[in-house]
């Protein structure tokens, strides 16, 4: 059974960091990107950033380019999310999302979901 | 970046009744490899999403066939042929030919 289990969420205040994890379990970690993905209190999805299997190629929304930096470590079976000059709009439930597609692909879409860690920022 | 339409925002639906609802893309989701990458994710009350529908029409492994997805370049629907108790919460449709983005969402409600 895949397993995604999101962490290091929490009150931050704007302009500070804070790295989220995911540890992964139930399937071969390396052989699949993974993504960050968040939801706003109330609103829809927004996909924020995806690492290839092997951690070299990485993309990322327009709305957090420069500021954040998603991250894996294959040994751990652990994906990461750094996050720097943090904004109220960045308020949301972050996921942790499996890849569709063994390998990589040219398209991005998810098949498994964590359940979540919420980051808010305020001062 | 290509903006996903849903409609209608909400559904109240009868059991064993159908249901659809309604997703349209702001450019082609046709890529140039010949699929067209546009997902359906239910997300249900209190539980992060769950992939329903890949590729238009193709149901991810154990959904249930009342999930019909249809559709082609910028057009796409989702059918529920009897819609159930378990089938209440927000429907997502999202692109993958470019940058991902999802639809506002449909809340499916029972009556």
């Amino acid at each position: 059974e895949v397993q995604l289990v999101e962490s290091g969420g929490g009150l931050v205040q704007p302009g500070r960091s804070l790295r989220l994890s995911c540890a992964a379990s139930g399937f071969t970690f390396d052989d699949y990107a993974m993504h960050w993905v968040r939801q706003a209190p109330g609103k829809g999805l927004e996909w924020v950033s995806r690492v290839s299997w092997n951690g070299v190629n990485t993309e990322y929304a327009d709305s957090v380019k420069g500021r954040f930096t998603i991250s894996r470590d294959n040994a751990k079976n652990s994906l990461y999310l750094q996050m720097n000059s943090l904004r109220a709009d960045d308020t949301a439930l972050y996921y942790c999302a499996k890849d569709r597609i063994y390998g990589g692909s040219h398209t991005i879409s998810f098949d498994y979901w964590g359940h979540g860690t919420r980051v808010t920022v305020s001062s | 970046d290509i903006v996903m339409t849903q409609t209608p925002l909400s559904l109240s639906v009868t059991p064993g009744q159908p249901a659809s609802m309604s997703c349209k893309s702001s450019q082609s989701l046709l890529h140039r490899d010949g699929k067209t990458y546009l997902y359906w994710y239910l997300q249900k009350p209190g539980q992060s999403p769950q992939l329903l529908i890949y590729e238009v029409s193709s149901r991810f492994s154990g959904v249930p066939d009342r999930f019909i997805g249809s559709g082609s370049g910028t057009d796409f629907t989702l059918k529920i042929s009897r819609v159930e108790a378990e089938d209440v919460g927000v429907y997502y449709c999202m692109q993958g030919t470019h940058l991902p983005t999802f639809g506002g969402g449909t809340k499916v409600e029972i009556k």
